[in-house]
């Protein structure tokens, strides 16, 4: 398994400031995921981070608002830009370690409120 | 049509209860079929995993996948307060990297 740290954990924000969600993982991972979940919704991929190249992004989510580093193979952030209250969300950090499997594991997430 | 549907809730039953846990798919494409926990405040965290039609226990735990009717169940029997999570079926093609698609989530609530 993986042990998967984020920071903050929670946080609240001001209407057009950006926050950015820092994930550090225990080991060497390729892919690394950035998930949100909206209150009482499920998990919606926001990117995949591969180490060494471009964030790849899903369908509605762009670069300029979900900016995504991956310097190395234990560590990614998110930043949130701009914020609205639409982005009040959880944000989740997950890693897969066995490549092609479809198993993640995920960090507990960090719970963001935008007033 | 929704790529995955699940069961709504939220689902409520005393301990000691068998719990049937349902989705469907569209994709026929979907290989791997999975069955997440997640409790409160946490992340989700693996129950099940599977590849092919058929059964799979692991304790308490039966996944069970009908590929034909794309249709797959997550059985839990004698269920525990500790069982009291949202449960979430997931998939994935894997034919090359692909994403996990997840379904809603079922909240279920096991009173003692």
């Amino acid at each position: 398994s993986a042990v998967i740290s984020q920071k903050p954990s929670r946080d609240i924000c001001q209407r057009g400031t950006s926050l950015t969600i820092q994930c550090q993982v225990d080991s060497q991972v390729t892919m690394m995921f950035w998930y949100r979940q909206q209150p009482g919704q499920s998990l919606t991929l926001i990117a995949t981070a591969n180490q060494g190249s471009e964030a790849t992004y899903e369908s509605g989510f762009v670069i300029d608002k979900f900016p995504i580093s991956r310097p190395n193979l234990t560590f990614s952030t998110l930043t949130v830009s701009n914020m609205s209250p639409e982005d009040s969300s959880i944000y989740l950090c997950s890693v897969e370690l066995y490549s092609r499997t479809g198993e993640l594991f995920f960090g507990e997430g960090s719970r963001l409120t935008v007033l | 049509q929704k790529e995955v549907e699940q069961d709504p809730g939220p689902l409520s039953v005393p301990e000691g209860a068998i719990v049937s846990l349902n989705c469907t798919y569209s994709n026929s494409a979907f290989q791997y079929f999975m069955w997440y926990r997640q409790y409160s405040r946490k992340g989700p965290e693996l129950l099940m995993y599977t590849y092919s039609s058929g059964n799979k226990e692991d304790g308490r735990f039966t996944a069970q996948v009908d590929k034909s009717s794309k249709y797959i169940s997550l059985f839990i029997r004698d269920s525990q307060p500790s069982d009291s999570a949202t449960y979430l079926c997931a998939f994935s093609m894997k034919t090359s990297y692909d994403k996990v698609i997840f379904g809603p989530g079922t909240s279920l609530s096991v009173i003692p």
